[in-house]
């Protein structure tokens, strides 16, 4: 276990359903990620969180909506979502820089949650 | 633009045999670059890093991989593959003044016995 955890681990959804992602990291981390992994695709960084701070939002549509909590707890709200929204939703932390809010060190990720959207 | 290349969508190997699988980058300025696994229905677990020093990097499982700045390379390596090293290899790098990490889209790896 990497000390990521998500759930729930498979998710099935229609259209018009309104759910959760969470994410926890025991580590003691400080930046947290949401990526989404499609098949035969580069992971795609979506949210970036440092000090519970959104950094990066990286032109993801709204029907996706972080919050963060605490530097331990991660949300990704869903709504509304499409069929090519179905994928694997993978939550991943590390350790940030406080002063350049740069993160110097490995990523660390959950299992991720199978999505599918109906 | 930053990006990242894994060239091989999979690689077969025989089990014994030594396994490369090959990753170049196109960053500006000095990269972090970083290697994981991803066993089916599990998340990535990292298995080695370069960030500065020795160009051969050392990581988890007996595998091994080589900064080569020349030719933007960080390929992976094994002396001798197990059937268990069967799984999904992503290469990924950070350039090292921008907290953002980009990946490749991954070689699958298949190991027989």
């Amino acid at each position: 276990e990497t000390g990521v955890t998500q759930t729930p681990r498979h998710l099935v959804m229609g259209m018009t359903n309104k759910k959760s992602l969470k994410c926890e990291q025991h580590l003691g981390h400080n930046a947290m990620y949401w990526y989404k992994q499609s098949a035969k695709k580069p992971l795609e960084l979506m949210f970036v969180y440092n000090f519970k701070e959104q950094t990066e939002n990286n032109s993801v549509p709204s029907r996706f909506s972080p919050e963060c909590p605490n530097s331990s707890h991660l949300f990704l709200h869903l709504h509304t979502l499409q069929p090519e929204d179905s994928a694997l939703y993978l939550c991943a932390s590390s350790q940030a820089s406080r002063a350049s809010g740069r993160t110097t060190d490995t990523q660390y990720f959950g299992p991720g949650t199978r999505l599918t959207v109906l | 633009a930053q990006s990242v290349a894994q060239p091989e969508d999979q690689v077969n190997v025989a089990e014994g045999n030594p396994l490369t699988v090959k990753c170049t980058y196109s960053v500006s300025g000095n990269p972090y670059l970083f290697w994981y696994v991803q066993y089916p229905n599990r998340g990535l677990q990292f298995l080695l890093k370069y960030i500065t020093g020795d160009n051969l990097v050392k990581g988890s499982y007996g595998f091994e991989a080589e900064f080569n700045k020349s030719q933007t390379s960080f390929h992976l390596k094994k002396p001798s593959a197990l059937v268990s090293d069967s799984a999904l290899y992503f290469c990924a790098v950070r350039p090292y003044n921008f907290n953002k990490f980009y990946f490749g889209s991954g070689t699958k790896l298949n190991v027989k016995p």
